[in-house]
């Protein structure tokens, strides 16, 4: 079956510029996380959602980031006015609720750049 | 305070040796679980092993297997007969509640150790 997808792969964009990042989960599963890798920061968790409602926003790095999701499948994460310091990976992950430990499936991510 | 803290940013190691991957962890919680996770260079993070802080046993996958300490609040990672192909971050997380952190919160993540298999 298909795995977690994200689209695009590749984004460049000027500062300043709002840009949206999609995410598609694996088929059946109910919660949706994103997270954020670069280099400086490490793996950091951004949100989740369960369905479509998101218990936690607090780990959103500014009110410039917002995330949204919608017949609990397709999740998009905005971030609006990006910085240069918003440039790194942006990893979307599944998962079901079969199994105690619940696995957490990654997708491809998407890099961004910010000039 | 670091969550997950994995000392050791670089390994080199001789193919067919075994590894260890230090990972600690901090949590007041008493239900947690601790997840490894592999990214290659093609950047996908792929899951590895996990380990519920209720379990009584060690965790093994194929040549995968945790060294479980509890009381010293560490969950290495041991690679037995190391491959080419095992060169590779690897990264160290953890979620707190559910049980045995089966939750569906999100992982927090160690910096990840970057080992390279040498022929």
């Amino acid at each position: 079956g298909a795995g977690v997808s994200q689209s695009p792969s590749n984004k460049v964009t000027e500062k300043g510029k709002d840009v949206e990042l999609r995410c598609d989960p694996i088929s059946g599963h109910t919660a949706l996380y994103w997270y954020r890798q670069s280099l400086g920061q490490g793996l950091e968790f951004l949100i989740y959602f369960q369905g479509n409602s998101a218990p936690d926003k607090s780990g959103l790095p500014s009110d410039r980031f917002s995330a949204e999701r919608t017949g609990g499948s397709v999740s998009t994460l905005t971030i609006q006015r990006t910085q240069q310091e918003d440039s790194a990976v942006y990893l979307c992950a599944s998962s079901g609720t079969s199994g105690v430990y619940n696995e957490q499936f990654f997708g491809p991510g998407t890099r961004l750049t910010v000039l | 305070a670091q969550k997950i803290t994995q000392t050791q940013p670089g390994m080199f190691v001789q193919e067919k040796e075994a590894v260890t991957l230090d990972c600690t962890y901090d949590t007041s919680d008493p239900s947690y679980g601790l997840f490894w996770y592999k990214q290659p260079s093609s950047g996908e993070m792929i899951f590895l092993i996990y380990q519920g802080s209720y379990d009584q046993q060690n965790a093994t996958e194929g040549r995968y297997s945790l060294n479980f300490q509890k009381a010293r609040k560490s969950a290495n990672l041991v690679i037995s007969a190391s491959q080419l192909g095992d060169s590779a971050m690897y990264f160290c997380a953890m979620r707190e509640g559910g049980y045995s952190g089966g939750g569906a919160d999100g992982l927090t993540f160690g910096k990840g150790t970057h080992l390279i298999i040498q022929p």
